[in-house]
């Protein structure tokens, strides 16, 4: 049992280029969400989806894309990255969006 | 102002000392999250609330959902706890997070 997993857990890119963070999770949940974690700003809502073939945008959406084709897996894609991108990058799941978390270990991602 | 707001910022404390920690939100939720985050590490979940307390080994979690304020408890701190604590609301499908606690234990 892998519980929630994600990759890379380091991606350096140069602005413009695209790339997809993975996260998979292997227990069934039907929430899954992206958040992006800045120093002196906690954590902030990406993407989020309650089920297969359902997305919805959080706080901070804007240059990134997300799709749910099955339930484990939920990536989430850069199309053209900006500097202002650099951060943290971590998926978690729960069976309900009010459930108990369970986090990826984070992708650090540096946008030069 | 923010939607969750979480105090105190930082905090030092010596080993075996009792720490409180505050989480107070300004939206309906239906669950708050506390999370505990090492230094380089990831996220763990420590407690889950949508109403009274609970508490697991030295850790003990309440919230007053009228006063929309929860608490973060850790009886005798111990190095190890040296941690980020982080407060987060759920409301509707969405999760707001507070900037997090740093907390540092000292033995």
């Amino acid at each position: 049992n892998a519980g929630v997993t994600q990759t890379p857990k380091f991606q350096v890119l140069k602005t413009g280029q695209s790339m997809t963070l993975q996260c998979a999770q292997d227990m069934n949940h039907e929430y899954m969400s992206w958040y992006r974690q800045d120093p002196g700003m906690g954590l902030r809502l990406i993407h989020y989806s309650v089920g297969a073939g359902i997305t919805d945008q959080g706080e901070v959406p804007n240059g990134y894309n997300v799709s749910r084709s099955t339930t484990e897996d939920f990536p989430l894609r850069l199309l053209s990255a900006a500097p202002s991108q650099t951060s943290v990058y971590f998926c978690a799941s729960s069976h309900r969006a009010g459930g108990e978390l369970f986090f990826g270990e984070g992708s650090r991602l540096t946008v030069l | 102002k923010n939607e969750v707001e979480q105090s105190p910022q930082n905090l030092t404390a010596q080993e075996g000392e009792f720490i409180t920690i505050n989480c107070s939100y300004s939206v309906g939720i239906s669950a708050l999250h506390w999370l505990q985050q090492h230094p380089g590490g990831g996220i763990v979940s420590l407690f889950m609330l949508s109403s009274g307390k609970k508490k697991h080994g030295r850790l003990i979690a309440t919230i007053n959902i009228q006063e929309k304020h929860s608490s973060l408890h850790i009886t005798a701190s111990h190095p190890r706890d040296s941690a980020v604590y982080i407060c987060a609301v759920v409301g509707g499908n969405k999760l707001v997070f507070g900037a997090g606690t740093i907390l540092r234990v000292k033995s």
